[in-house]
């Protein structure tokens, strides 16, 4: 069965430094999302993204992140400068369609020091 | 700002017991509702996505409730087993953002 598989699986980067973490989608889908869940809190959405733009984000989604597709089957977030409290699992999602199921890869934990 | 709140935040059964957990969002102008398991550790599994037009969506022994109106979704959980422990979420779709609650903690004891 398809699935959304993440690179790392974990990260740890000191405070300063620019991290990319990594997402292969499921390859038919078309929408694709980035969220983060801070250790003990809810899950936060981070950007959507279609047709190779950003298609919303949320006040989280500043100008210290960035998102991309750089190829066919990647989709990648920047995160410059990272501070302490960037520290989170991150989670890529990605959809056939607007509005439909979201699949969530396992996620990529990063640890700011 | 949506709101999502989850009720209860944890919760004990034993095996085999029917069970409901609560989702409330505090604006009902949403496109969907979905709702997750989230296993320790891991990422999230898809279990039911209810469209704002209807009423409930039914996979195996889940079925999901949603009445927008009041701004509450349940999940009904028939005949509960072990492996069925997990946290639980529901995510509205508002505005083309996603909004999660806090989620129920899950233990189904054998």
């Amino acid at each position: 069965e398809p699935e959304v598989t993440q690179t790392p699986s974990h990260q740890v980067t000191q405070m300063g430094q620019e991290v990319i973490l990594r997402c292969v989608p499921i390859s038919n889908h078309l929408y694709f999302y980035w969220y983060r869940q801070i250790l003990g809190q809810k899950v936060e959405f981070l950007v959507s993204f279609y047709n190779n733009e950003i298609s919303e984000k949320s006040e989280i989604f500043d100008d210290q992140f960035s998102v991309e597709r750089p190829d066919g089957s990647n989709f990648t977030l920047k995160i410059r400068s990272t501070k302490l409290e960037d520290s989170a699992m991150y989670f890529c999602a990605s959809g056939q369609g607007r509005r439909e199921t979201q699949y969530f890869g396992p996620g990529t934990r990063l640890l700011v020091l | 700002k949506q709101e999502v709140t989850q009720i209860p935040a944890a919760l004990s059964v034993p095996e085999g017991e029917n069970l409901v957990l609560n989702c409330s969002f505090t604006d009902s102008a949403i496109y969907n509702l979905q709702w997750f398991r989230q296993d320790p550790g891991k990422g999230l599994t898809s279990l039911l996505l209810i469209q704002s037009s209807q009423r409930e969506q039914t996979s195996g022994r889940l079925n999901a409730s949603l009445d927008k109106s009041s701004g509450r979704s349940t999940l009904y959980i028939a005949a509960s087993q072990p492996g069925d422990s997990a946290t639980y979420l529901c995510a509205v779709e508002n505005f083309n953002k996603f909004y999660f609650g806090s989620g129920t903690k899950l233990n189904v004891k054998p």
